[in-house]
């Protein structure tokens, strides 16, 4: 069965910061692949998905990025973060039905 | 533009019957989802709709009606491990992007 490795699962970073969170996927090959970021109180908001290597689509404009170098591997990264950046950021995958999830990170930025 | 609405919150009594509606507007859809959560955690798949009509599974099933842009979820026989939010995703034509709803935070009391 498909997985997702995602790491760290806690983050607390400045202002300011850089951020790299990543993700591996497990037991398929070529999935969609998204990163969603979930506020608190509030519902998974799209930030950015991948159709494949390379391939990025950013939904909302922001100060974070996304990279796909490997067919299995997605990143989200931040040259500088801001306090709005707080949140837990949730790695999914997709093949054909199936929705997949990493455990999550909560990010804190103080 | 895309747009799910479901209710913020929800209370009802343990061995009760629940129903938590969806409403949808889309650009596309290509099926409905329906994901729990529980505080701190990654959602997990409950049920997925692509076709109109109602699918059972155990205590949950989810109704679809794509002319109305609607669906609900429905818990029988509830169980106090039942507290979490309810996740309404829209998948869209393409099957590239999942746009999530706010969830609906279910408080079952006993």
């Amino acid at each position: 069965s498909q997985t997702i490795h995602q790491w760290p699962a806690t983050l607390v970073q400045p202002v300011g910061s850089p951020l790299s969170l990543e993700c591996t996927v497990e037991g398929t090959s070529n999935p969609n692949l998204y990163w969603y970021r979930q506020a608190a109180g509030r519902g998974l908001q799209l930030l950015f998905y991948s159709v494949g290597i390379g391939q990025i689509s950013s939904e909302v404009p922001q100060n974070l990025s996304a990279s796909r170098p490997q067919d299995r591997q997605f990143i989200l990264s931040s040259k500088k973060l801001l306090l709005s950046d707080s949140g837990f950021y949730l790695c999914v995958g997709s093949v054909n039905t199936e929705a997949f999830f990493g455990q999550g990170t909560r990010l804190t930025v103080v | 533009g895309q747009n799910i609405d479901q209710p913020t919150e929800m209370t009802a009594t343990e061995g009760a019957i629940v129903q938590i509606n969806c409403t949808y507007q889309t650009s596309g859809f290509n099926g409905l989802f329906w994901y729990q959560q529980h505080a701190g955690e990654a959602p997990t798949f409950l049920s997925y709709n692509v076709l109109d009509g109602l699918e059972e599974k155990g205590r949950f099933s989810s109704f679809l009606s794509r002319s109305k842009g609607y669906s609900y979820l429905l818990l029988k026989e509830l169980q106090m491990k039942d507290s979490a939010s309810y996740l309404c995703a829209v998948r869209d034509t393409g099957g590239f992007k999942t746009i999530f709803g706010a969830g609906t935070r279910l408080f079952v009391k006993a």
